[in-house]
């Protein structure tokens, strides 16, 4: 079982549904998870980060962590064209490397 | 300020050839990672520096990969002999410190070995 998992997709969505990506890790010492946002062509950048449990939100985008169900989520409101991308999202702990999920690419059609 | 900076941006090469990647990180980090992207096997680290010493690189697939580090803003990933099966996109990147702390990445390298 690799120790983070994402559902590929893809993902189509119609411009502004709420969009719901999650991911799944094994390792209960991870602490830090981090969703990056991969545009075609380019490099992944850091879209959110949260450490430990709880929620974060940051304009339109809002990182979950459950730490006892080991669920990572992220959701985007009112989606818009430009979010289409692939999104990673990324997990460790105070031992070891950030552990990154394969992506799921999201699509919003407008 | 600028980003990592990698090149070459696209490689097309034959099998048998030797391939050098190229990476110029973010000045002021102290860590630098390479990865792999492929469809198959998602985001994967290769191998990674801290103060241009090679730390771990139990990510390299074989014999084959070799990656330097000779100075603090310059390192290269070199395959050789290349093979098709290491045709992916080859990321470098950088970070001030190491645990949770944001990594930045370059554009990629996009490689295709025929």
């Amino acid at each position: 079982q690799k120790e983070v998992e994402q559902d590929p997709g893809p993902l189509s969505v119609p411009e502004g549904a709420i969009v719901s990506l999650n991911c799944t890790y094994s390792n209960s010492a991870f602490q830090y998870f981090m969703w990056y946002r991969q545009y075609s062509r380019k490099g992944p950048e850091l879209l959110m980060y949260t450490y430990s449990s709880g929620n974060k939100e940051d304009g339109r985008f809002t990182a979950q962590v459950d730490k006892s169900s080991k669920y990572i989520s992220l959701f985007i409101r009112d989606s818009q064209p430009s979010d289409s991308a692939t999104y990673l999202c990324a997990s460790g702990g105070s031992q070891g490397n950030l552990i990154f999920g394969k992506g799921t690419k999201l699509s919003v059609k407008p | 300020d600028a980003g990592v900076i990698q090149s070459p941006r696209h490689e097309v090469t034959e099998m048998g050839q030797e391939v050098t990647l190229r990476c110029k990180p973010i000045s002021g980090h102290d860590y630098l990672f390479w990865y792999r992207q492929t469809m198959m096997r998602g985001l994967e680290l290769l191998i990674y520096f801290n103060n241009n010493v090679p730390i771990d690189d139990s990510g390299m697939p074989e014999d084959r990969f070799s990656a330097k580090m000779p100075n603090a803003s310059f390192s290269t990933l070199k395959i050789q002999p290349s093979e098709p099966r290491d045709s992916a996109v080859y990321f470098c990147a950088s970070s001030f410190g190491q645990r949770g702390n944001t990594i930045y990445f370059g554009e990629g390298s996009w490689l295709t070995v025929v």
